[in-house]
């Protein structure tokens, strides 16, 4: 079985430029959450989806933050213009409801 | 605000057992008791969870005391590869408060 999809892996942009992270979770699930985790700190819910629908944004930075996931299958996650203190590890995860996550490898950005 | 309380590192010999202690003690009665662990570079792994019984699995077992309060995972055999941060988490399944709220976790180090 295929475990939760994430690209790119890691990536390098100056800041105020656009970024984009994509996330294939596990076939069947219908909760997807991206979490943001900074150095040496346990990782920090910015959204959660279930099926189509944000049922939890309330820790998204919605200024220059948006996340979306059309048909509840992919997501994607932007940030717009990125800061230099957005450097962190992005992960994605997905859930069959709300029972145990499975996590991707997570996207590693660096803001120069 | 933190439901889980865990000693920030803690180390032990490969081969023996390693217990990791959490304390809960506000947990409400529909919340169960979740172990992930982050293997440095990798997005968390799910371990364990329960709500009032013993678990076990192949991985580890969950022991929660009879008023719920604090929890200890165990690894039985612990090898260098468990070496990582776990994350004890209190959690709903159902309603707004289902979500993995991680802290900062507990540095378990396994020494040859």
């Amino acid at each position: 079985e295929a475990g939760v999809v994430q690209s790119p892996r890691y990536k390098i942009i100056e800041k105020k430029q656009p970024v984009a992270f994509w996330c294939n979770p596990i076939s069947g699930h219908n909760t997807l959450y991206w979490y943001l985790q900074n150095l040496g700190q346990g990782p920090e819910l910015l959204i959660r989806y279930e099926n189509e629908e944000a049922v939890d944004d309330s820790q998204l930075p919605k200024d220059r933050f948006s996340a979306e996931r059309l048909k509840g299958v992919d997501s994607t996650l932007k940030i717009q213009p990125a800061e230099l203190g957005d450097s962190a590890v992005y992960l994605c995860a997905s859930s069959y409801r709300t029972e145990k996550a499975f996590f991707g490898q997570g996207t590693r950005l660096t803001v120069v | 605000d933190a439901k889980t309380t865990q000693p920030t590192s803690m180390d032990c010999a490969e081969g023996r057992a390693a217990n990791l202690p959490c304390n809960h003690s506000t947990i409400s009665g529909n919340e169960y008791v979740y172990w992930y662990r982050q293997i440095h570079s990798q997005g968390p792994q799910y371990i364990i969870h329960g709500l009032k019984n013993n678990e076990t699995n192949e991985m580890a077992s969950l022991i929660i005391t009879e008023d719920r309060k604090s929890s200890t995972l165990i690894l039985p055999h612990a090898t260098l590869r468990d070496t990582a941060v776990y994350y004890c988490i209190v959690t709903s399944l159902t309603g707004a408060n289902s979500k993995l709220t991680f802290g900062k976790g507990i540095t378990l180090s396994v020494r040859p």
